[in-house]
């Protein structure tokens, strides 16, 4: 089975801290993802790495970057983190192109 | 703009009775189509996959797609208080890309 797991399931932060985000996979997928989550909004993709080191910007990027050092690792950074990025983050791996993505556990970020 | 389109809901239905979800997609080059099941507070998990035209059982669901009219459906039958959720769509782009486009989930109520 894949496994997709994520640093935290609840965090909370202030204004202006900077915010890491981690994710594992145990399958040895290509592809890594990263979403967030709101009511009425659905999920929306914030970067996706197609490789070690590759990434690519999703529709929502601003406020945020990526890291990809390690095949099985994929982090999202918060530089400076604000209120209006209080949401569920959603991070999901897949094998290849048209497969199956895989969703970790989600982290719930409040930020005050 | 690529769009995937679902009825918000909710949509009740008496338990042991046959809940139907649909979804349309507007690109017609979009070759894979995915059910999500996402509990409240809980990630996405997969219920089914559909890549060609037609239908695809698994247990009491059924995936419908219709390409030419740009229309895949879930049918759940025999539905049980526990296929409460939200259910999302999500369909990947051409051939060569990597992503998906969600739609926003229908919340499902069965009701006992």
């Amino acid at each position: 089975d894949v496994k997709v797991t994520q640093s935290s399931r609840y965090l909370v932060k202030r204004t202006g801290e900077k915010v890491f985000l981690e994710c594992v996979q145990d399958m040895d997928h290509e592809n890594m993802f990263w979403y967030r989550q709101d009511p009425g909004l659905g999920l929306r993709l914030i970067y996706f790495s197609y490789d070690v080191k590759m990434k690519e910007k999703g529709d929502i990027p601003e406020g945020y970057s990526v890291s990809r050092e390690k095949k099985e690792r994929f982090s999202l950074i918060l530089e400076s983190a604000s209120t209006n990025q209080t949401s569920m983050y959603l991070c999901a791996s897949q094998r290849g192109g048209q497969e199956t993505q895989y969703f970790g556990p989600g982290t719930r970020l409040l930020v005050l | 703009q690529k769009e995937v389109e679902q009825n918000s809901g909710p949509l009740s239905v008496p338990e042991g009775a046959i809940a139907s979800l649909n979804c349309t997609y507007s690109d017609r080059g979009s070759q894979s189509f995915f059910w999500y099941r996402q509990y409240s507070g809980k990630s996405p998990e997969l219920i089914m996959s559909i890549y060609s035209n037609g239908d695809k059982e698994d247990g009491r669901f059924t995936a419908q797609l219709n390409k030419a009219s740009q229309y895949v459906s879930l049918l759940i039958r025999d539905s049980q208080p526990s296929d409460s959720a939200t259910y999302l769509c999500a369909v990947t782009l051409p051939s060569g890309t990597y992503k998906y486009i969600f739609g926003t989930g229908t919340r499902l109520k069965v009701l006992a």
